[in-house]
């Protein structure tokens, strides 16, 4: 097991609405969970941390008021990009560490967002 | 000086030999490394973890760790066009990367057939 599910896995929108993306770990629980960004042919930037109950952690130079987290349960968490504009185009990576494990990430399959 | 290091290719080998990807990684007191792969418009996928210094085989592939060194590296033998994707390694645990891992900014193998 240690299946990560990302819904929706791909989703165009116009500029100034909001998304949000579901990030859930499928058959185990998840203590925290980790939102990552990738443009083209880049490496991965880390976004926030999130642990349930309690507020994400955001990684220095990202706008926690423009991409809010909700890490709701020990198995969802969410990531909402308000009033979304092109340059938020991009692939929105999630990624959970089970309870009682040595923090091995697994990954969810990604959103490819777009703005128009 | 990035905090893990890797090459960044592109690295080719032919069908069947033996691939070897290298990462450093700068806070000595990272605890556990992990190696991910990860296909071309995919995201990424662990294929290795390891903690304690020597090495560490599963199927066709075997990670080594070298803490005095600070050196991680991942062997893939028998290498099939299948393994052409860019591995990521990643460092977990150091002061600098307390609660999340560090991830280099990978390496590209290409195996030919």
């Amino acid at each position: 097991g240690a299946v990560v599910s990302q819904h929706p896995s791909r989703v165009i929108c116009k500029s100034g609405t909001s998304v949000k993306i579901e990030c859930r770990s499928l058959d185990f629980q998840a203590t925290t969970m980790f939102w990552y960004r990738q443009f083209p042919k880049q490496s991965l930037m880390l976004m926030a941390t999130s642990n349930e109950g309690s507020k994400a952690t955001y990684e220095q130079g990202v706008e926690k008021d423009k991409f809010l987290i909700n890490h709701a349960s020990l198995t969802l968490s969410t990531l909402t990009v308000t009033s979304a504009h092109p340059e938020d185009s991009s692939f929105y990576i999630c990624s959970a560490i089970k309870v009682d494990s040595y923090n091995e990430q697994f990954f969810g399959p990604g959103t490819r967002l777009t703005v128009l | 000086q990035k905090e893990v290091e890797q090459n960044s290719g592109p690295l080719s080998v032919p069908e069947g030999a033996i691939a070897s990807l290298n990462c450093t990684y700068s806070d000595r007191v990272s605890q556990s490394f992990f190696w991910y792969r990860q296909y071309s418009g995919k995201s990424p996928e662990l294929i290795m973890s390891i903690y304690s210094n020597g090495d560490k085989e599963d199927g066709r592939f075997t990670a080594q760790l070298n803490k005095a060194s600070q050196y991680v590296s991942l062997l893939i033998r028998d290498s099939q066009p299948s393994d052409s994707a860019t591995y990521l390694c990643a460092a977990w645990g150091g002061y600098t990367n307390a609660g999340k891992s560090t991830f280099g900014d990978g390496t590209t193998l290409t195996v030919k057939p």
